[in-house]
């Protein structure tokens, strides 16, 4: 069984560039949701999809968009990139959106903007 | 909103200390709790976890009970290993009936930076 996979592994760009990151989920898992997690902080929701809609979204700016595609892998999108975008992107994987789906975790995109 | 708050690190142990991470959470109603560890250069693991109050999550020797009086749901563990050092996330989903959207979606804490020197 392949866990979550992500691409790349580091990425560097500059102030007000676009980025797309790419999320394959774990074999047999529907759902994908995205983090991003600022050094030295906790992991912050950005968004979930599920069979290819957004499924619930935290409080980031409409800048940071997504999509899903039918084999369940997941690209995340940020426009006009800021200085504070600068972190590493989770993506994780579930059979499932409800509180009973245990979420597995891919080792991260590591963004830096200058 | 929900929220996690943890002990701040870094903690540093001796081997075979023992170790506790404290964690509260402020949510409503009975979320389900979480430990993810984070070693270097790598994603989240899920360590343990609780879906109701008094339940005691374990794994790998460590330990947490969900208390709902106290709102906590701090880690032990009896005799940490160097191996151990890692960063520790607190985290909660919020209790939703049904299939809901965004059900399980994750609010962690800021984590906890765990040193275990021989």
């Amino acid at each position: 069984e392949t866990g979550v996979t992500q691409s790349p592994t580091h990425l560097i760009k500059t102030r007000g560039q676009q980025v797309t990151l790419r999320c394959s989920s774990q074999s047999g898992h529907n759902t994908v949701s995205w983090y991003q997690q600022a050094l030295g902080q906790g992991p912050q929701f950005i968004f979930q999809y599920y069979r290819e809609e957004e499924n619930g979204r935290g409080n980031f700016p409409p800048r940071f968009s997504g999509l899903q595609f039918p084999n369940y892998s997941s690209e995340l999108n940020v426009n006009a990139l800021e200085l504070d975008d600068s972190a590493l992107y989770l993506c994780a994987s579930s059979q499932g959106g409800s509180s009973y789906n245990e979420q597995f975790f891919g080792p991260g995109t590591r963004l830096t903007v200058l | 909103g929900d929220s996690v708050t943890q002990m701040e690190g870094p903690v540093t142990l001796s081997e075979e200390a023992f170790l506790t991470i404290n964690c509260t959470y402020t949510a409503t109603g009975y979320p389900s709790l979480f430990w993810y560890v984070q070693y270097p250069g790598e994603g989240l693991q899920l360590l343990l976890k609780a879906t109701k109050a008094d339940d005691k999550g374990s794994n790998k020797g460590f330990e947490a009970t969900y208390r709902k009086e106290t709102t906590s749901f701090h880690l032990e563990k009896g005799s940490v290993q160097v191996s151990d050092s890692a960063v520790y996330f607190c985290a909660l989903t919020p209790q939703v009936s049904g299939l809901t959207g965004g059900g399980n979606k994750l609010t962690f804490g800021t984590g906890t930076q765990l040193k275990v020197e021989l």
